[in-house]
Formats: C-alpha cells, sequence, structure tokens
C-alpha cells in the first residue's frame, strides 16, 4: 500500500482562484519532505524542501509567495498555489524520506497531483 | 549545466533488443544514485540502486562510475513493457534526501 499519500490526484480550478495540495506520510515521519513539478515531457524539478516545523526552502526561480508550503506536523506537508493561472497547470509530486529501513534511507513518492487552471 | 544529464530520447527499439541509457552528474556531494521509471502521467518508481560495483536485477544491469561521474543502465531483451521513461537520479542525503533528477529518457518498444 501507499507510505505517501498525496492529495487530490487531480484538480481543475479556475484562473485567480487557490489550491491546497496535502502530502501525508502515513506510518512514518518526515521531518523533511519535497515538492518537485514536472511539465509535460520534461523532467521532474525541485520546488522546494518542506521543513517540519519550519520555514520551506525554495529552490531559485520558484516564487514563495506563490507556492506556500506549510509543514504543520511530521506526517503532513502541505503545497498551495495561490492565484492560479493556466501557466501553473503541471504535475505536482511529493516525496518524504524514510530512514532507518533495511537499504538505509528510502525515498517514497506521493501519487502526484494534476493540476489544470482554465 | 544540468546536475544530473541524460541521452536525449527518444529511443525506439524492437523487442528483445538491448538498450543502454547513460547519465552524468555534476554535483560531487550526490552521495547515492538510482536509475526510476516513470510511466506516462504517474509517479516515478525505483527500478534500481546503483554501485559502484555494479547491480544486476535480472535483464536490467547499473553501473557506477564515480571517477568519471557516469551512471548506466542496460536493459537485455527489451520487453514491450519496459517503454516508460526513465530517469537517473542523485540524492543528497545530508540535504535531507534531496532528488536531483535527469530529465528522463524515453523508451518505446515496439513489437
Amino acid at each position: 500500500g501507499a507510505v505517501v499519500s498525496q492529495h487530490p490526484s487531480r484538480v481543475i480550478c479556475k484562473s485567480g482562484t487557490s489550491v491546497k495540495i496535502e502530502c501525508r506520510s502515513l506510518d512514518f515521519q518526515a521531518t523533511t519532505m519535497f515538492w518537485y513539478r514536472q511539465f509535460p515531457k520534461k523532467s521532474l524539478m525541485l520546488m522546494a524542501t518542506s521543513n517540519e516545523g519550519s520555514k520551506a526552502t525554495y529552490e531559485q526561480g520558484v516564487e514563495k509567495d506563490k507556492f506556500l508550503i506549510n509543514h504543520a506536523s511530521l506526517t503532513l506537508s502541505t503545497l498551495t498555489v495561490t492565484s492560479a493561472h493556466p501557466e501553473d497547470s503541471s504535475f505536482y509530486i511529493c516525496s518524504a524520506s524514510r530512514v532507518g529501513t533495511p537499504s538505509g534511507n528510502t525515498i517514497y513518492f506521493g501519487e502526484g497531483s494534476w493540476l489544470t487552471v482554465v | 549545466r544540468k546536475e544530473v544529464e541524460q541521452d536525449p530520447g527518444p529511443f525506439n527499439v524492437p523487442e528483445g533488443a538491448t538498450v543502454a541509457f547513460n547519465c552524468t552528474y555534476s554535483n560531487s556531494a550526490s552521495q547515492s544514485f538510482f536509475w526510476y521509471r516513470q510511466d506516462c502521467r504517474k509517479e516515478p518508481k525505483l527500478l534500481m540502486s546503483v554501485y559502484s560495483s555494479g547491480n544486476e536485477d535480472g535483464r536490467f544491469t547499473a553501473q557506477l562510475n564515480r571517477a568519471s561521474q557516469y551512471i548506466s543502465l542496460l536493459i537485455r531483451d527489451s520487453k514491450l513493457s519496459d517503454s516508460a521513461t526513465y530517469l537517473c537520479v542523485a540524492i543528497i542525503y545530508n540535504q535531507g534526501g534531496k532528488l536531483i533528477f535527469g530529465q528522463g529518457t524515453e523508451l518505446s518498444v515496439k513489437p
């Protein structure tokens, strides 16, 4: 079963509205989660590092006021796309690192969220 | 220069062919390397880890050359079900498990 759950899997919103995407680690605590974005036929690009209890660290070129990240608990990080525009339409995906697995650290991905802004 | 660079695709091969994917990385802080597979409109899934000693799993062989900062993936006897995008990934654990993805190489295996 899923170890990292992401919701919603698909969302369509009107231009100018805000959309929240949730990323949950289901049976482990994740002090750090990552948010990625992927355009069609392109690679996943890291947007930001979400740190539990502190501010997220954004990659260069990512607007922190547009992509709000809140990591309020050890199992939940949220990404809010504010005032969404059609160019924000993309595949957003989170990941979390689980430490102490037989292979050391294991990275788990959420199922991803398809955002379409109309 | 991208931190992780892969062969541009797509690769179109017949069933049974051997396919090689190449990848280079530039960040010497990269500690571990993996190949992920991503099917269309799905999340990436771990295919295999990459070690300096080489890693083989059935028809798949991965190799890491730290001196050259080069990673490879070989698929032998390719199947239709191997059609996907293959992503070369570097992980920086001292940054909490930050993943750096290559741009991916699309593979299409034809009958």
